[in-house]
């Protein structure tokens, strides 16, 4: 399978816990994204790596959150003391270098704080 | 106002008849413009991109785009009951690398 992967797919904790989601991006891809996607709306974006640097983040993203690539290729994306509103589908995507190539998405970890 | 909107449906078709979707944006300066489709409990998966004005067609769909009016519309023709889905549009602004931005997307229902 040559697409972005996630890991887990699901998760389920409990209110107050930590917890660490990864994404292997398409290989030859150098941009990676995470995105956050709720009931009934559109993804929406928390934040980019060029490479192994943090280019961009959303100030959707709060201090509870924190996002690596540390070596240019996988990524993680770390909430810590999570909350019920943390709820969500945290999608990963992927794309090549250049202005028009397209991003795609991995399958997703469904994370439910209880 | 939403950067990009788009109706929400659901947007009942007969099996066989053309599905119209739309979307606007905001951002005069966007250059990328995508359609993805997303199943029920599944991630978006990329079915058109559009970069210039007109029409750009790949099998059964169409994208359109007319940047002056800040207007982008996906056809499906011969719709088939697996293309009820919810479809999204996402727009790329003008910085290169940066984010989508996506509508709330249009639920499309088949039926045959």
């Amino acid at each position: 399978d040559t697409g972005v992967s996630q890991d887990p797919r699901h998760k389920i904790t409990k209110r107050g816990q930590n917890v660490t989601f990864r994404c292997d991006p398409i290989s030859e891809h150098n941009r990676l994204y995470w995105y956050r996607q709720t009931l009934g709306q559109g993804p929406e974006f928390l934040t980019y790596f060029q490479n192994e640097a943090q280019l961009e983040k959303s100030r959707l993203l709060s201090d509870r959150f924190s996002a690596e690539r540390p070596k240019g290729s996988f990524s993680t994306l770390e909430i810590q003391r999570t909350e019920q509103g943390d709820s969500a589908m945290y999608l990963c995507a992927s794309r090549r270098q250049g202005a028009y190539n397209e991003q795609f998405f991995g399958p997703g970890t469904r994370l439910t704080v209880l | 106002q939403k950067e990009v909107e788009q109706n929400s449906g659901p947007l009942s078709v007969p099996e066989g008849a053309i599905a119209s979707l739309n979307c606007t944006y905001s951002d005069r300066g966007s250059q990328s413009f995508f359609w993805y489709r997303q199943y029920s409990g599944k991630s978006p998966e990329l079915i058109m991109s559009i970069y210039s004005n007109g029409d750009k067609e790949d099998g059964r769909f169409t994208a359109q785009l007319n940047k002056a009016s800040q207007y982008v519309s996906l056809l499906i023709r011969d719709s088939q009951p697996s293309d009820s889905a919810t479809y999204l549009c996402a727009v790329r602004g003008k910085a290169a690398g940066n984010k989508l931005t996506f509508g709330g997307g249009t639920r499309v229902l088949v039926k045959p």
